[in-house]
């Protein structure tokens, strides 16, 4: 079946970089994402990472994937508070439609 | 400018009333998505259509309903709400069920006294 898990909170200091996890059961998934959903907003697309890469860098935004153990994780570089949101990692479903299984979300804080 | 537009943005309807929650997009995509995201949960799809073409969840309950009568609009209508509906209820569109990119809504936050 399919599944994703996520840590639920995770608080940083302003300037420290946050790393957030993920994990997922479908290892035949084509890809991998992070969307953003800030309150009272909608999901915004972050980044994705296609399963043949194990690592993608945007700006402040690094994605890591290691497949054998089906981890993702989201590392962000010099977090300013601005970056306070909830953060959902999601797969796409290997079923041959464009549905994303979603995890719960990480609520991140970032603090003075 | 927004592209997903949902409306309204909070609905609250009494147990029992059907609802009908909007979604526009100006996209010209292809497909769209109705997704269910309760409170502290992950959001879960209900249903998409491919152009007209309906394509519902095995396990999403026959009380929630939708009708896309162009691109540009997309409805989901809950016939009887209960007290479990209550939920954000997020609008998504991609260009084909290829394309790796999903466009979400604002959201509908709706609330079943």
């Amino acid at each position: 079946g399919e599944d994703v898990e996520q840590s639920l909170f995770l608080s940083v200091r302003e300037g420290d970089s946050s790393v957030i996890n993920c994990t997922y059961t479908d290892s035949s998934s084509t890809y991998l994402y992070w969307y953003k959903q800030e309150p009272g907003a909608g999901l915004q697309l972050l980044t994705y990472i296609f399963s043949n890469m194990d690592m993608k860098q945007d700006q402040r935004l690094t994605v890591l994937l290691n497949k054998k153990d089906k981890h993702l994780s989201l590392r962000i570089a010099d977090t300013q508070t601005g970056d306070s949101a909830i953060y959902f990692c999601a797969e796409r479903f290997s079923g041959g439609y464009n549905k994303l299984i979603f995890g719960a979300g990480t609520r991140l804080a970032v603090h003075p | 400018d927004a592209m997903v537009i949902q409306n309204p943005r909070y609905q609250v309807t009494q147990f029992g009333k059907p609802v009908t929650l909007s979604c526009s997009q100006t996209l010209n995509h292809n497909v769209m998505y109705w997704y269910q995201q309760k409170s502290s949960q992950a959001p879960k799809l209900l249903f998409h259509y491919y152009d007209k073409d309906f394509n519902n969840e095995a396990d999403t309950p026959d009380n929630f309903q939708s009708r896309r009568p162009n691109t540009s609009f997309c409805f989901l209508d809950i016939r009887s709400p209960g007290l479990g509906d209550a939920a954000m209820y997020l609008c998504a569109t991609s260009r084909d069920n290829s394309n790796y990119e999903q466009y979400f809504g604002p959201g509908t936050r709706l609330t079943v006294t």
